[in-house]
């Protein structure tokens, strides 16, 4: 069964606006909390990452805030623009399983001009 | 620095046809996985290997097999191809340490 569960599916946003891609998981052992960006046609390309020791982390534009108690995580894309359009997954993956992740379904994101 | 290459970039089968779509990565990568992708379904792991001469199943591994070749080389073996196959494969590698995880370009597969 899908070990990360991922909401919304699609997302509409303005030009400029805030994006919010939500993720929840359930197990305790996953230590590792990658976000993947793919454009059509293309193969996923990691975005920014965190570990469960620290509750937030900011790339540019792009962040991830981490829940450890409600076992959450999302990404917060700031300032949206229509580049960002794209499919983005969260995953997470743990040690003994050879650093496999396990995906969310995805969501569709459209930045409208 | 070509990353992760796979081949081929297309493919279609007939029911019951066999294949194997090959996967080579240049950055030294200790594990490297096999993932399909469908629509609405995200990326599903196939197999995995943890390290060279290492084998596991992942999420979906009916109806193929794996062989780890060398550290470089890790494909993917479809004996006898089945409609609910279609798919896109996507070979990953990554290195313990860092843990990122680079993908391939990806094969999209047809079977008729």
């Amino acid at each position: 069964q899908q070990q990360v569960k991922q909401s919304p599916q699609s997302l509409i946003v303005q030009k400029g606006g805030i994006s919010i891609i939500n993720c929840a998981y359930e197990n305790t052992a996953f230590d590792y909390f990658p976000w993947y960006q793919q454009f059509p046609g293309k193969g996923p390309a990691l975005l920014i990452a965190i570990r469960p020791d620290v509750s937030e982390k900011k790339e540019g534009r792009f962040t991830i805030s981490f829940n450890k108690s409600a076992k959450q995580f999302s990404l917060h894309i700031m300032d949206s623009q229509p580049g960002d359009s794209a499919t983005y997954f969260c995953a997470a993956s743990r040690s003994n399983s050879g650093y496999a992740l396990n995906f969310g379904k995805g969501t569709s994101l459209l930045v409208t001009p | 620095n070509a990353g992760v290459t796979q081949t081929p970039k297309f493919q279609v089968l007939k029911t019951g046809q066999s294949m194997t779509l090959q996967c080579a990565q240049d950055m030294n990568h200790n594990s490297m996985y096999w993932y399909r992708q469908d629509p609405g379904m995200g990326l599903r792991l196939i197999y995995y290997s943890a390290s060279e001469g290492t084998t596991d199943k992942g999420e979906v591994p009916n109806g193929y097999n794996v062989s780890r070749l060398n550290k470089r080389e890790f494909s993917l073996r479809l004996e006898s191809a089945a409609p609910s196959q279609t798919s896109v494969y996507f070979c990953a590698s990554s290195e313990w340490g860092t843990r990122e995880a680079f993908f391939g370009q990806g094969t999209r597969l047809t079977v008729v």
